[in-house]
């Protein structure tokens, strides 16, 4: 079945540092991916998506490239601000309109002034 | 105005009691889903509903059951709660625009803590 893996965490950065937070999918088909974030106490938001190979998904100064030869799709970030603090999931759908969305285990960024 | 909205977001209960959880969207989206997320922030969904009727229904425990009364509305029933049952419980909406897929929107969370 589909899968997500993401790098273990949690990650802890200064501000301004670079962010790369990996992850890579199994799936049957061309699934969509999807990163969302989890702010403390809060729900899920769509931070970013890429719904075919090569796609390259961006907000907040957020970037992913939907990459079908590694099956990864790698969230980075420049400068990282103390308000990205949050827990970031990396997911996927498949490609038909009963199909789930299947996260990765989420890995929580903490970033210190 | 709230996009998915989820009710109560907070629920200690009694081992043995019935709760229920609900969930609305004013988003007009065909398809919502209940997600549980542990203590660990892992996230599997437990449940799917394509205009009132259920599509995806993972091995959860027949304590719980979802009732879906029009495509707007998702409730979520449990009952004899168990210790294990305590999480955050969280409803979501989407709408797939033919072969491209807008993503969910989720509501903020039902933390449930049995005691």
């Amino acid at each position: 079945g589909d899968s997500v893996t993401q790098m273990e965490g949690p990650v802890t950065l200064s501000e301004e540092a670079f962010l790369t937070i990996n992850c890579t999918y199994t799936a049957t088909g061309y699934p969509s991916l999807f990163w969302y974030v989890q702010y403390p106490g809060e729900g899920l938001q769509l931070l970013l998506k890429a719904t075919k190979a090569d796609d390259k998904g961006s907000n907040k100064g957020f970037e992913a490239t939907y990459r079908k030869e590694t099956t990864s799709f790698h969230l980075e970030k420049g400068s990282v601000q103390v308000s990205d603090s949050a827990v970031y999931f990396c997911a996927l759908k498949g490609p038909g309109a009963n199909s789930k969305l299947t996260f990765g285990k989420g890995i929580t960024l903490s970033v210190r002034p | 105005d709230t996009a998915v909205s989820q009710t109560p977001k907070y629920l200690v209960t009694q081992m043995g009691n019935d709760k229920s959880i609900k969930c609305e969207q004013n988003l007009g989206h065909d398809t919502m889903y209940w997600y549980k997320q542990d203590s660990k922030k892992f996230l599997k969904i437990m449940f799917s509903y394509n205009n009132k009727e259920l599509i995806i229904n993972e091995t959860v425990p027949n304590r719980f059951s979802p009732k879906s009364p029009d495509k707007a509305h998702l409730n979520l029933h449990i009952n004899s709660l168990e210790l294990g049952d305590s999480a955050v419980y969280f409803c979501a909406s989407s709408q797939d625009a033919g072969q491209g897929v807008i993503g969910y929107t989720f509501g903020s969370g039902t933390r449930l803590t049995v005691v």
